[in-house]
């Protein structure tokens, strides 16, 4: 059974850089059929997608964080990881990793999830 | 970006009652040369991960119970939950993958009257 677990610190201050990490347990990040995606929700909020990575290091960002926004995989290890840089009190947020479906190349729905993690940004 | 816009943002419904959740998209999830809507919905019970229900409009991801359904086509989706249960209450988000820019909608929290 797939799984996925966010790890990272969970306080931060701003201007820093946050640095995350997805561990896939249960099936190989290296499999055709999948990219491996960011996805986060500020507190009481909805969903918002960072960006998702092939294990090709292929990836795909969303404009609105692109500037800021680094996602990596590492097949040996069977991780990827996402790396956001000079955060705000707005990056306050869970983070989800998810496993993105694809068909025909293109991005389709994410499943499953992991757990989440909060990062807080805060002086 | 192709803007979701879910409706209503919160519903109360009596147990074993049906509930009806909208999604309306910005521009048309619909791809003509497959007649497929690009359109997913997901549940996020409290303190949880979303969790997959339906992707492609209206299949059911496995393992759902069949009291859930989507419909819709084009702009505008529905997910309808035909008896509600206790273990139903959750917020809702529909997703639309038709754009490279994945985006979902705003949520709507389900609630027992």
């Amino acid at each position: 059974q797939l799984q996925l677990q966010e790890s990272g610190p969970g306080l931060m201050k701003p201007s820093e850089t946050l640095s995350l990490t997805c561990s896939v347990s249960g099936d190989s990040i290296s499999s055709s059929s999948y990219y491996w995606g960011w996805i986060r929700q500020p507190p009481g909020k909805g969903l918002e997608w960072i960006g998702s990575i092939y294990y090709s290091g292929s990836a795909y960002y969303n404009p609105s964080l692109k500037s800021r926004v680094t996602i990596s995989v590492d097949t040996s290890k069977n991780q990827f990881s996402l790396k956001l840089s000079s955060v705000t009190a707005a990056d306050t947020a869970v983070y989800y990793c998810a496993r993105h479906m694809i068909t025909s190349g293109y991005l389709r729905w994410f499943d499953p999830w992991g757990q989440g993690t909060l990062v807080t940004v805060s002086s | 970006d192709i803007v979701m816009t879910q409706s209503p943002d919160s519903l109360a419904v009596s147990l074993g009652e049906r509930a009806t959740i909208n999604c309306k998209s910005s521009q048309s999830v619909l791809y003509n040369s497959n007649n497929k809507n690009y359109l997913a919905w997901y549940q996020q019970k409290p303190g949880q991960p979303p969790k997959l229900l339906i992707y492609w409009a209206s299949t059911r991801e496995s393992g759902v119970p069949d009291r859930f359904s989507g419909s819709g086509s084009g702009t505008d989706f529905t997910l309808t939950i035909s008896s509600l249960q206790a273990e139903d209450v959750a917020v809702y988000y529909c997703q639309q993958y038709y754009s490279t820019l994945i985006t979902f909608g705003q949520g709507t929290r389900l609630e027992i009257k």
